[in-house]
């Protein structure tokens, strides 16, 4: 079974609206961290968000912010805002466990694309 | 501070072929760890170390060999290339024991094996 599952391929919004990237885990860790990263078309991961699974507010950094609902297993990118340059391919990660700290699962990833 | 290096940046190999995939952090990074990315299918682990002398294998490890000698450097060796190797490869690294760290990646090598 996939431990992150992106279930949108391809996603567009217009430029200054706000759009929700889907994400949900499987875990049956108690302690795990999510991810959220950002890849252009030149290619390189850049990191956007972080969110714990014992974190009780929804993590937060400019314009993205993680809707984080623990008992349902979900950890929604929102973009607020949305700019030309967020037309870019969106990953979602987890880590999880205590055994394999650093090792990261990656789901299939969501392609924005913005529009004027 | 240069993060995570990869070189090189892109490469044709014939089938067959050998060659060393490499990669350098110079943030005191316990873990370090070789994706690959195609399309359509995210980036799966291929190996991972936790620490100098320490190697496991990730998801999709055949065909693909590791050594971490020093805590800096973490080669990725293609023992003999196939065409099924053609992929996008990076290197990350990251702390070991903090949650709250991320991942940082290297800029990737685009492979072709031909």
């Amino acid at each position: 079974a996939q431990k992150i599952t992106q279930t949108q391929p391809g996603m567009f919004v217009q430029e200054k609206e706000a759009v929700t990237l889907d994400c949900t885990y499987d875990t049956s860790d108690q302690s795990y961290g999510l991810f959220w990263y950002k890849q252009p078309s030149s290619g390189e991961m850049i990191f956007l968000i972080y969110q714990g699974s014992y974190d009780e507010q929804n993590a937060t950094e400019g314009r993205y912010s993680l809707n984080f609902q623990k008992a349902r297993k979900s950890a929604n990118l929102v973009i607020s805002a949305s700019q030309l340059g967020d037309s870019a391919m969106y990953f979602c990660a987890m880590r999880e466990g205590q055994g394999t700290l650093g090792r990261l699962y990656f789901g299939r990833g969501t392609q924005l694309t913005v529009w004027p | 501070n240069a993060g995570v290096t990869q070189t090189p940046k892109f490469q044709v190999l014939k089938t067959g072929q050998s060659m060393t995939l490499q990669c350098a952090q110079d943030m005191n990074h316990e873990y370090m760890s070789w994706y690959r990315q195609d399309p359509g299918m995210g980036l799966r682990l291929i190996h991972y170390s936790v620490g100098a002398g320490i190697t496991d294998q990730g998801e999709v490890p055949n065909g693909y060999n590791v050594s971490r000698s020093t805590t800096e450097d973490f080669p990725l060796r293609l023992l003999s290339a196939a065409p099924s190797q053609t992929s996008v490869y990076f290197c990350a690294s990251s702390y070991r024991d903090r949650w709250r760290t991320e991942a940082f990646f290297g800029q990737g090598t685009r492979l072709t094996v031909v």
